[in-house]
């Protein structure tokens, strides 16, 4: 069975507090992927990585960074949390070949208060 | 902008009743994806359809994909409480390794 972990699945921190989020993935998929998902908003992209060490910008990356130091793990760093970035966080992963299924974590709801 | 409009945002039936939803858009998706979502859970992939036209049955859903590649419907024939969720389409769009998504419709069944 695939499996998609994420660190946390709740998570409270205070405004201007870095915050680590982790996702690890068991498939030896290529790409993985963060995105966020508030009410009415559907999924948004923050950044998304195809290998090792690669990253690119989805459409929100402001405030946010990434790392992907090994293939099945993908972390997203809030580097001062504000509280507009409360939300529910979401990894996903690809094999990266001719297909585009995304297998998710079950999310983190993060609160920045 | 979005780029993948769904109907309706939110839809609350009896059990037993049948029901479809929309995914549309302007633009050409080289395949579409739908997922599902329970609340406190990430979405996992129903179907994927990729030639226009297709219609693809996962026991009482049934997924089609518009013939020109732009739009999607799903229907739900007997609808059970175990339906309920938050049902999301994506399309993807050539080589580009992102998906573009839709805002989903929230879906209730009360028994």
């Amino acid at each position: 069975d695939v499996k998609v972990t994420q660190s946390s699945r709740y998570l409270v921190k205070r405004t201007g507090e870095k915050v680590f989020l982790e996702c690890v993935q068991d498939m030896d998929h290529e790409n993985m992927f963060w995105y966020r998902q508030d009410p009415g908003l559907g999924l948004r992209l923050i950044y998304f990585s195809y290998d090792v060490k690669m990253k690119e910008k989805g459409d929100i990356p402001e405030g946010y960074s990434v790392s992907r130091e090994k293939k099945e793990r993908f972390s997203l760093i809030l580097e001062s949390a504000s509280t507009n970035q409360t939300s529910m966080y979401l990894c996903a992963s690809r094999t990266g070949t001719n297909t585009y299924e995304q297998y998710f974590g079950p999310g983190t709801r993060l609160t920045v208060t | 902008t979005q780029l993948l409009e769904q109907s309706p945002q939110f839809l609350s039936i009896q059990e037993g009743e049948n029901l479809t939803v929309y995914c549309n858009s302007s633009s050409v998706f080289s395949s579409l994806q739908w997922y599902r979502q329970e609340p406190g859970e990430g979405p996992v992939l129903l179907v994927t359809v990729v030639t226009g036209g297709e219609v693809k049955k996962l026991k009482r859903l049934t997924f089609q994909f518009g013939d020109a590649r732009k739009d999607s419907s799903l229907h739900i024939t007997a609808a059970q409480p175990g339906d309920t969720g938050l049902y999301l389409c994506a399309g993807a769009q050539g080589g580009n390794y992102q998906l573009i998504w839709g805002a989903g419709t929230k879906l209730i069944i009360k028994p």
